[in-house]
């Protein structure tokens, strides 16, 4: 069963935009949320995260909502960059340190 | 973070025979792992492998299919064993953040293609 949906495959913005990337989750028993950008040929590079007892988590220009009741997170980026073009995962923590990713968000930062 | 190498990069192996791949790590961690990412798929978790222990591995994964070792702090080798095309993925380690155990900081990745 997918515990972690990802339902939007890919993402166009436009350069100095707000990009909004959004997850679902199955499972009440994560602890923390996090987000992930992968470049091509390069490992999974953390960005931000959260735990479960907030609802916000800002750093730069990325900042991470949670809405528990919704089991719902999003990571807004703003203003957009072309290097923030990737692959996003959200993923989550479960028990000892298990990280479940979902599929993925391919962003495209448009000039 | 910590500085997570992984050789080889990437590999075209027959079908058949194994890979090892290594993860080497700057500086001492408890906690290393092992996932998989297949083609157009998100990241799998294959074992846990902490120093001094058996590895743990997640349903599906066998130790007979991916052998792991660990023999010190900073560093470790997966093997994926009677290779078939079905293994064409990129195998990436991580380990646990320092500081921030929330976290796990990945390595490059070893792309294999198997013919």
């Amino acid at each position: 069963d997918q515990q972690v949906k990802q339902n939007s495959p890919s993402l166009s913005v436009q350069e100095g935009r707000i990009s909004i990337l959004n997850c679902d989750y199955t499972n009440s028993m994560f602890d923390y949320f996090l987000w992930y950008k992968k470049y091509p040929a390069e490992g999974p590079t953390f960005l931000i995260s959260i735990s479960s007892i907030k609802d916000k988590n800002e750093d730069g220009r990325f900042t991470v909502f949670l809405n528990k009741s919704a089991k719902h997170l999003s990571l807004h980026i703003v203003p957009s960059q072309p290097g923030d073009s990737a692959v996003y995962f959200c993923a989550f923590i479960q028990g000892a340190q298990k990280l479940v990713f979902g599929q993925g968000t391919r962003l495209t930062i448009n000039p | 973070s910590a500085v997570i190498s992984q050789k080889p990069s990437r590999d075209i192996c027959q079908r058949g025979t194994s890979l090892t791949i290594q993860c080497q790590v700057d500086s001492q961690v408890t906690m290393m792992f092992w996932y998989r990412q297949q083609p157009g798929q998100s990241l799998t978790l294959i074992a846990t492998a902490n120093q001094g222990s058996e590895a743990t591995y997640e349903s599906g994964f066998v130790i007979d299919k991916f052998p792991i070792s660990r023999p010190n702090l900073t560093f470790s080798t997966l093997t994926v064993s009677n290779l078939s095309p079905e293994d064409s993925s990129i195998y990436l380690c991580s380990v646990e953040g320092q500081g921030l155990r929330e976290t796990q900081y990945f390595g490059p990745g070893t792309r294999l293609l198997v013919l």
